[in-house]
């Protein structure tokens, strides 16, 4: 199926350190969406972008919609041993179409 | 508030066998969606429901089909089971299109 490019693929940081992770598409996309999934839940909705230059946060978090609307980045600041899990972005073509296309994902791994 | 509930959370299955797996969204939430997350991968769209009608079908055989009852809840039904189909089912439900989803825990389907 169809999936977005992600990366990192994985990455393994020290706690207190700074994370950056982005995903790319060859369409463009209205919406932007960034999830975390740990083990044996689903994704939980971390941030939301709906215009092109979007620069968003949500405590530590920080998410921007691409200029060029096929990509995004999210960083995470000061990470935490809880920060552990994969991220996931999705992206979705237009309003109105109800399909997201979910990324390959980043897994972290916050050594304390 | 309850968020997105899913049932079952396990099965098992045969090949060949038919399932149905179930999904209430979050009050006042009239879109559902069904994924498919196979191991180690992002989730993949297979329905979209919005207000009982089909709003989008993702590229999964016809063995896949669901709906939405008046009261928002939803079924996802798979005939003809296939060792392929083991997989993460995820429901989502928002308020419309144009939002983020919530995610439920998932139906973890095992097929042997």
């Amino acid at each position: 199926g169809q999936q977005l490019n992600q990366s990192p693929q994985s990455m393994f940081i020290q706690e207190g350190e700074d994370v950056s992770m982005n995903c790319t598409s060859s369409s463009i996309f209205n919406t932007w969406l960034w999830y975390k999934q740990d083990p044996g839940e689903g994704p939980v909705l971390l941030i939301a972008l709906y215009k092109a230059g979007e620069l968003t946060s949500n405590g530590r978090l920080t998410a921007q919609f691409g200029i060029t609307r096929k990509d995004s980045f999210l960083n995470i600041s000061a990470s935490i041993p809880s920060d552990v899990g994969i991220y996931f972005c999705a992206g979705q073509f237009s309003s109105g179409t109800y399909k997201y296309i979910f990324g390959t994902g980043t897994r972290l791994k916050v050594l304390a | 508030d309850a968020g997105v509930t899913q049932s079952p959370t396990h099965l098992i299955k045969t090949r060949g066998q038919h399932v149905t797996l179930r999904c209430s969204p979050i009050s006042g939430h009239k879109s559902v969606s069904w994924y498919q997350q196979v191991l180690g991968q992002g989730p993949q769209f297979i329905f979209q429901y919005y207000e009982k009608e089909e709003r989008g079908r993702g590229n999964f055989p016809d063995r896949f089909s669901a709906r939405q009852f008046p009261n928002y809840s939803s079924e996802l039904n798979v005939n003809a089971l296939l060792l392929g189909d083991s997989a993460l089912y995820l429901c989502a439900s928002s308020p419309d299109s144009n939002y983020g989803y919530t995610f439920g825990s998932g139906t973890r389907l095992t097929i042997v």
